[in-house]
C-alpha cells in the first residue's frame, strides 16, 4: 500500500516551453501533497504545499507564476513548469500525505527534467 | 529558519556499523525523519522519532535527543546495498507536516 506515482519519469524539453508533471496517490487519499526539487548532490528543497481544493502554498523564493500547482482531486496533483529554462533542469519529487496517517509522507519516484 | 547539519560522506566496511549524526536548529519541532535515497531515485522512509530515545527497526536504529537538537541513525551489519544517501529531515510546523531536509550523508560500503 501507500504508493505514489509520478509521470513522466523523464522529460526533455526546449527552452521556453511548458512541462506538466503529474503526481498520483494510487491507493490512498492525499489531502496534502508536497513538491520538492533536488539539484545534483544537494538535498530536497520544498517548493510548495498543495492542498486539495485550495491554492498551493509556495515557499519563499519559489515563483508561483512559473511553477503552477493544481490539486484538483484527492489523488492527483500537477506541477507545470512554465517557460522552462535550462536552470530549471532538476529532479522534481512529489510526496503525499495519507489523510488517515499520523505523520508519514510517501514519495513518488521523481521526474528528471532536462531543459535544452 | 531551519538549520539541519549532517556529515557529507562516510565510508565503512561490509558487516561493520556506521552512525550518521544529525543536528538541527528549527523554529518548531514535530518529529525527525530518516530517509534512504539511492542515486536517481526517490527517498524511502526509514524511521521517525518524536520522543527522546532509541527506536530500533531491524538493522537500522534511530536516536533522538530533543534537548540537544540531535539525532543519529545507526546502521548495523552493513551490506553493499546500504550504499546510498541518508537524509535527515525535521517536521517543524504544527499541523503542516512540511519537512526540512539536511544535505544528506553519502555512505559507501566497501567489500
Amino acid at each position: 500500500g501507500a504508493v505514489v506515482s509520478q509521470h513522466p519519469s523523464r522529460v526533455i524539453c526546449k527552452s521556453g516551453t511548458s512541462v506538466k508533471i503529474e503526481c498520483r496517490s494510487l491507493d490512498f487519499q492525499a489531502t496534502t501533497m508536497f513538491w520538492y526539487r533536488q539539484f545534483p548532490k544537494q538535498s530536497l528543497m520544498l517548493m510548495a504545499t498543495s492542498n486539495e481544493g485550495s491554492k498551493a502554498t509556495y515557499e519563499q523564493g519559489v515563483e508561483k507564476d512559473k511553477f503552477l500547482i493544481n490539486h484538483a482531486s484527492l489523488t492527483l496533483s500537477t506541477l507545470t513548469v512554465t517557460s522552462a529554462h535550462p536552470e530549471d533542469s532538476s529532479f522534481y519529487i512529489c510526496s503525499a500525505r495519507d489523510a488517515g496517517a499520523a505523520y508519514e509522507q510517501y514519495f513518488g519516484p521523481g521526474t528528471r527534467l532536462t531543459v535544452t | 529558519g531551519q538549520n539541519i547539519d549532517q556529515p557529507t560522506e562516510m565510508t565503512a566496511t561490509e558487516g561493520a556499523i556506521v552512525q550518521i549524526n544529525c543536528t538541527y536548529q528549527t523554529s518548531g519541532f514535530n518529529g525527525l525523519f530518516w530517509y534512504q535515497q539511492h542515486a536517481g531515485e526517490a527517498p524511502t522512509f526509514l524511521s521517525y522519532n518524536v520522543l527522546d530515545g532509541l527506536e530500533e527497526k531491524g538493522r537500522f536504529s534511530s536516536f533522538l535527543s530533543r534537548s540537544k537538537g540531535y539525532s543519529y541513525l545507526l546502521l548495523k551489519e552493513l551490506q553493499m546495498k546500504d550504499s546510498a544517501s541518508y537524509l535527515c529531515a525535521v517536521s517543524g510546523g504544527y499541523n503542516d507536516y512540511k519537512l526540512s531536509f539536511g544535505a544528506g550523508t553519502t555512505v559507501t560500503v566497501r567489500a
